[in-house]
């Protein structure tokens, strides 16, 4: 089985701070696929990133960054200077090659305030 | 323009009266599936589709059906809808088969059932 966990459920922060959001994942395949969705107040899901298991590099795009580290089964998400439009609920999701089922966490709703 | 299309956005129905959501892709994408999203539970799968012809339960099927006679659509039935069935739908589609494609979703459709 499959599993995504966001712990945190709600975060506030004040504008300009950096914010960093957990997930952690279980699996017992080998080849999997990790995926950031940020679902604003309008409620369409966006996509933010897609990592392959054989790929541990972390990725930057802007404020946005990712760490990936298979060790802790983890693919944490940090928004650095967060902005009042990074407020939305955002979903780490899991599939894998055996497994064709997409899993989602539960979601963090993540408030900026001015 | 690469999309998935969900109709209708907006449904507010009756206990029992058969309803089908809609959803079409322009992308060739074999895979396609469906989600629901509800406070506090996320993201959850109710049936995907890895082929023409080919489907399979997510981890809530009850009460849904769906078909797919052909790669572009993937209609949700209600057979006999009920309360608990008040929620937001998500369909979405993917090139399993791609390094880095997306799950691309619809924006959604929200079912009221009074």
């Amino acid at each position: 089985a499959q599993k995504v966990t966001q712990a945190q459920t709600e975060i506030s922060v004040v504008e300009k701070e950096d914010v960093t959001l957990d997930c952690v994942y279980e699996t017992r395949d080998t080849t999997y696929y990790l995926f950031w969705y940020k679902q604003p107040p309008s409620g369409e899901l966006v996509f933010l990133i897609r990592r392959n298991s054989f790929d541990e590099q972390n990725e930057i795009s802007g404020r946005y960054s990712w760490n990936f580290q298979k060790s802790t089964s983890s693919f944490n998400f940090t928004i650095t200077a967060s902005q009042v439009v990074d407020s939305a609920v955002y979903f780490c999701a899991l599939t894998s090659e055996a497994n064709s089922k997409l899993t989602f966490g539960k979601g963090i709703t993540l408030s900026v305030r001015p | 323009e690469a999309q998935v299309t969900q109709n209708p956005r907006y449904l507010i129905t009756v206990t029992g009266k058969k309803l089908t959501v809609t959803c079409s892709q322009n992308m060739n994408h074999e895979y396609m599936s469906w989600y629901r999203q509800d406070p506090g539970l996320g993201l959850r799968q109710i049936y995907y589709s890895m082929n023409v012809e080919v489907t399979d339960k997510g981890d809530v099927p009850e009460g849904y059906k769906v078909s797919r006679k052909e790669k572009r659509n993937f209609p949700l039935i209600l057979e006999s809808p009920s309360p608990n069935q008040t929620s937001l739908y998500f369909c979405a589609s993917m090139d399993r088969n791609s390094y880095n494609s997306p799950l691309h979703f619809g924006n959604g459709t929200r079912l009221t059932v009074t």
